[in-house]
């Protein structure tokens, strides 16, 4: 079975310091993981995601994440926060045994701070 | 925009009542998803298609739910005698599934946010 738990439902920075969102997996299989943006009003953004090759991921606007496979984690980072990052952040796992199908998180609100 | 559309964007109705929803997939995508989403959660898995074939369905997925994709390109998903516990936001998703392309990744629509009175 796979399943997401997002650490944290709500995060509050201030702009120009570091963004942390966690994120803890569990998957049967070798999974593949994501981590899509959700702007008010907006659909869903895909930031990065992790396919089995390199454990650091870069995706888009600073954004990073690494796969630890021992901490079955997959948390976000970004050095700096900017105004335009404040929405909610999921986490998504899935295996290729499934469909792909995604098992969700229930979301991180990033709220910056001027 | 080659994107993801799905029709309406929003919709009110009355308990009881049939709405039906549209997707229009990225063209050359095979895969197609459907998921929900209620105020404060992740999106839910609803239903999955490859081409014309629905290949799996969530229990969420009630007799009064129904999904198609007839001639596999665009995918309809009809809620029967609706409820207040149906309102919510109702997205559809596609994907490649040619060996080698990213068909792991799913880009999503913007979404059919229902209500229900």
């Amino acid at each position: 079975a796979q399943s997401v738990t997002q650490l944290d439902s709500h995060v509050s920075v201030s702009e120009g310091t570091p963004v942390l969102l966690r994120c803890n997996y569990s998957s049967s299989y070798s999974p593949s993981l994501f981590w899509y943006v959700q702007h008010p009003n907006k659909g869903l953004q895909l930031l990065l995601k992790y396919t089995s090759a390199a454990t650091l991921v870069k995706g888009i606007n600073g954004f990073e994440a690494e796969f630890k496979k021992s901490e079955t984690s997959f948390h976000l980072t970004k050095p700096s926060a900017h105004m335009s990052d404040a929405a909610e952040y999921f986490c998504v796992v899935s295996v290729r045994y499934n469909f792909n199908k995604f098992y969700f998180g229930s979301g991180t609100k990033l709220n910056v701070k001027p | 925009d080659t994107g993801v559309s799905q029709d309406p964007r929003h919709k009110i109705t009355k308990r009881g009542q049939n709405v039906t929803f549209r997707c229009d997939p990225i063209s050359e995508h095979n895969r197609l998803y459907w998921y929900r989403q209620t105020l404060g959660q992740g999106p839910e898995f609803l239903t999955y298609f490859q081409n014309e074939a629905q290949l799996e369905k969530s229990r969420l997925l009630s007799d009064r739910f129904s999904a198609e994709r007839p001639k596999g390109s665009f995918s309809t998903l009809e809620i029967q005698r609706t409820e207040q516990g149906d309102s919510a936001m109702y997205l559809c998703a596609s994907s490649p599934s040619s060996v080698g392309g990213s068909q792991e990744t799913q880009y999503f629509g913007p979404g059919t946010r229902l209500l229900v009175l």
